[in-house]
C-alpha cells in the first residue's frame, strides 16, 4: 500500500462547471500522476508532477489543469466541465529510482 | 511516439491452466516495463517489474519475462485460478524520460473458470 488516496470516489456534476479531484500521499514520493481510463483508450497520461511547483502535460491534457503546492497534494481541475471528461481518473505516485507506479482506487467522474 | 499492445484482448482458461500474456512495444530504448492487475471497478496493482537491464522477475506463480530486442514481454501465470481473473495491463517507460512517463497497453481480460 502507498498511501494513496483520491477525493471524491464519485462524482457527477453538469456541463460548465468547474470540478476539482484531489490525489493525497501519505509519504513523500517525488513524482505524481493523473490519468483517465476510457474504454477502447485503455489509460491515457494528463498531468504528472515531479515536485512542488513542477508539472508537465501529458498527451490528454486540453481542458485541464493541475497544481501542486504541497509534496502530498496533486490537485487536478476541469475548468469547465464538458461531457467528453467523463471518465474514471485515476492518481499514481512513483516510488524512489526503480520507477515503480502505484496507483489509487479511482475517481469517476460523469459530466451530463 | 511508444505505442503497446497487448493480445489477446481477452482470455478465457480453465482452472489450474497455464498460460501466458503478451505484450509488444514499438521503442526498446525502455526504462523499465511494468505488469499490473486490474479488477473491476478498482485501481491497478503493481504486480512485477522489469527494469531495461533485467531479464526476468518472478512474483509466486507469476513471472515475466523481457526483451527488448524484439520489443515483447510476456507475463506467465502458473496454475491459475478463478482468483487470478482480472484485468492485466502492461506499461512501458521510456529512457529518454528517465522513466518518468508510463504509456499503457489496453490490457488482456483474463477469465478463469472453476
Amino acid at each position: 500500500d502507498a498511501g494513496i488516496t483520491q477525493s471524491p470516489r464519485h462524482k457527477v456534476t453538469e456541463t460548465g462547471t468547474p470540478v476539482t479531484l484531489r490525489c493525497h500521499q501519505t509519504e513523500n514520493h517525488r513524482y505524481m500522476y493523473w490519468y483517465r481510463q476510457d474504454p477502447g483508450h485503455g489509460l491515457r497520461l494528463i498531468h504528472y508532477s515531479y515536485g512542488v511547483k513542477d508539472t508537465d502535460k501529458g498527451e490528454v491534457s486540453d481542458g485541464y489543469s493541475v497544481s501542486r503546492s504541497k509534496t502530498e497534494d496533486f490537485l487536478l481541475t476541469l475548468e469547465s466541465a464538458t461531457s467528453s471528461q467523463t471518465s474514471v481518473y485515476f492518481c499514481a505516485l512513483r516510488a524512489g529510482w526503480t520507477g515503480e507506479l502505484f496507483f489509487g482506487e479511482g475517481s469517476r467522474l460523469t459530466v451530463l | 511516439k511508444q505505442e503497446v499492445t497487448q493480445i489477446p484482448a481477452a482470455l478465457s482458461v480453465p482452472e489450474g491452466e497455464n498460460l501466458v500474456l503478451n505484450c509488444s512495444f514499438t521503442d526498446s530504448a525502455i526504462y523499465n516495463l511494468q505488469w499490473f492487475r486490474q479488477d473491476p471497478g478498482k485501481g491497478l496493482t503493481s504486480l512485477l517489474l522489469i527494469q531495461s537491464s533485467q531479464r526476468e522477475q518472478t512474483s509466486g506463480r507469476l513471472n515475466a519475462s523481457l526483451d527488448k530486442s524484439s520489443g515483447r514481454s510476456t507475463l506467465y501465470i502458473a496454475a491459475s485460478q478463478p482468483g487470478d481473473s482480472a484485468t492485466y495491463l502492461c506499461a512501458v517507460s521510456l529512457k529518454e524520460t528517465s522513466g518518468s512517463r508510463l504509456t499503457f497497453g489496453e490490457g488482456t481480460q483474463l477469465t478463469v473458470n472453476p
